[in-house]
């Protein structure tokens, strides 16, 4: 079975840095990967997901994540952060089927 | 706006107690899924539905959780005696189940918390 690792369990930024949260999937062939965010007091929403096609991805709020399938990672970028970006934020891979696998977070605390 | 709604939205009750847990997936979407989210454990797939069916409860202790789907509009998730140890965030998703989109849409949670 598929499995996901997060480098980082919490991560803080200034205002205006930039962002790239690491993620990797434990094995190849046909992958499906999502990156998720969790607001606080909120349930998750999907920030962004790679099928096919571009290895670069773009998702909402000027995100975008990069499918390497050589190094088995898919992680997440944002060139400038801000405040409203604190979260958590989830990389996920579907295991065969509909079961989806989630990483175990990375909280993103963006100081003000 | 298609959304998962869950209920009730917080359960606060005394250990022995069942609680039971309410989700509606969206109109049309076919697979269901049941996570808990605890700060210690993090996001952990319960169980999931496909078409009603469950088709994975693994994640689930069979001896006091159970989960169901009376009909396409309404799964459930009970805990029966419910323990400490269960005070958690529980959420529902829902997702279409076409192989080429298989993106979950989550509902707001139930948090319980159990005395």
């Amino acid at each position: 079975a598929q499995s996901v690792s997060q480098h980082n369990h919490h991560v803080i930024l200034s205002e205006a840095a930039s962002l790239e949260l690491g993620c990797n999937y434990s094995y190849g062939g046909t992958v499906n990967l999502f990156w998720y965010v969790q607001y606080p007091g909120q349930h998750l929403q999907l920030l962004l997901k790679y099928f096919s096609g571009d290895p670069l991805v773009k998702g909402i709020k000027g995100f975008e994540a990069e499918f390497i399938k050589s190094k088995f990672s898919f992680n997440l970028r944002k060139p400038s952060v801000q405040w409203s970006d604190t979260a958590e934020y989830f990389c996920a891979v579907l295991d065969g089927g509909f079961k989806t696998i989630f990483g175990a977070g990375t909280r993103l605390f963006v100081k003000a | 706006d298609a959304r998962v709604t869950q209920t009730p939205r917080h359960k606060v009750t005394e250990m022995g107690q069942e609680v039971t847990m309410r989700c509606q997936p969206i109109l049309g979407h076919n697979t269901v899924f049941w996570y808990r989210q605890t700060m210690m454990q993090g996001l952990e797939l319960l169980a999931y539905f496909r078409n009603r069916a469950p088709l994975d409860d693994s994640g689930m202790p069979k001896d006091r959780f159970s989960a169901e789907m009376p009909d396409a509009t309404l799964a459930t998730l009970k805990i029966q005696p419910s323990e400490p140890r269960d005070s958690a965030v529980y959420f529902c998703a829902s997702g279409s189940g076409d192989s080429s989109y298989n993106e979950q849409f989550f509902g707001p949670g139930t948090r319980l918390t159990v005395l």
